[in-house]
């Protein structure tokens, strides 16, 4: 199993619609969680932070199930300006490195 | 505060040539990384640094090498660059808000886009 596991997609949602993907990791010892998004040939960016059960920033929500191992990302009335990859970011215990996933394509189509 | 800068943004090298890539940070962070980014495989990392004089290897180290002299500057060399190596360069580095703890959030530079014919 891969250390950190994105479906790539390409998710293509009308705008306004809700949208969600997951992401799911192997190390069980992590404790933070991290959603960057990256615009066509630019660096990643933070978006989200993860530290306990979830997180939410306006449309944006991340929920952790610890249980499950997974971390999902959910943006709701999507917008136009959401078109993106999404990378899901975990760190490995002691939080000395951060693996990504391949992260997933969101077009959001007018 | 220009944060993460990378230099050059852009590189062609003949297979066989060297080069160094150089990421500088402004932020006093005490932890600093090196990513390359390909088509259908994410980010991976090369090399990472957990403060001024070590070095780590990440999960594709070989063909480069490192070096962290000073806190706020992460050199990446190619010794000898091959094709394979033709890829988008990301440093990145992080804040240890504690003494000993790091949350792990990272700060990229714009990246380094190297091609090796």
């Amino acid at each position: 199993r891969k250390e950190v596991e994105q479906d790539p997609g390409p998710f293509n949602v009308p705008e306004g619609a809700t949208v969600a993907f997951n992401c799911t990791y192997s190390n069980s010892a992590s404790q933070s969680f991290f959603w960057y998004r990256q615009d066509c040939r630019k660096e990643p960016k933070l978006l989200m932070s993860v530290y306990s059960s979830g997180n939410e920033d306006g449309r944006f929500t991340a929920q952790l199930n610890r249980a499950s191992q997974y971390i999902s990302l959910l943006i709701r009335d999507s917008k136009l300006s959401d078109s993106a990859t999404y990378l899901c970011g975990v760190p490995n215990f002691g939080n000395e490195k951060l693996t990504f996933g391949t992260g997933t394509r969101l077009t959001i189509i007018p | 505060n220009a944060g993460v800068t990378q230099t050059p943004k852009f590189r062609v090298l003949k297979t066989g040539q060297s080069m160094t890539l150089l990421c500088a940070q402004d932020m006093n962070h005490e932890y600093m990384y090196w990513y390359r980014q390909d088509p259908g495989m994410g980010l991976r990392l090369i090399h990472y640094s957990v403060g001024e004089g070590t070095t780590a290897k990440g999960e594709v180290p070989d063909g480069y090498n490192v070096s962290r002299l000073k806190k706020q500057n992460f050199l990446l060399g190619l010794e000898s660059a091959a094709p394979s190596q033709t890829s988008v360069y990301f440093c990145a580095s992080s804040y240890d808000e504690r003494r000993d703890f790091n949350t792990g959030e990272l700060f990229f530079g714009e990246g380094s886009r190297l091609t090796v014919l």
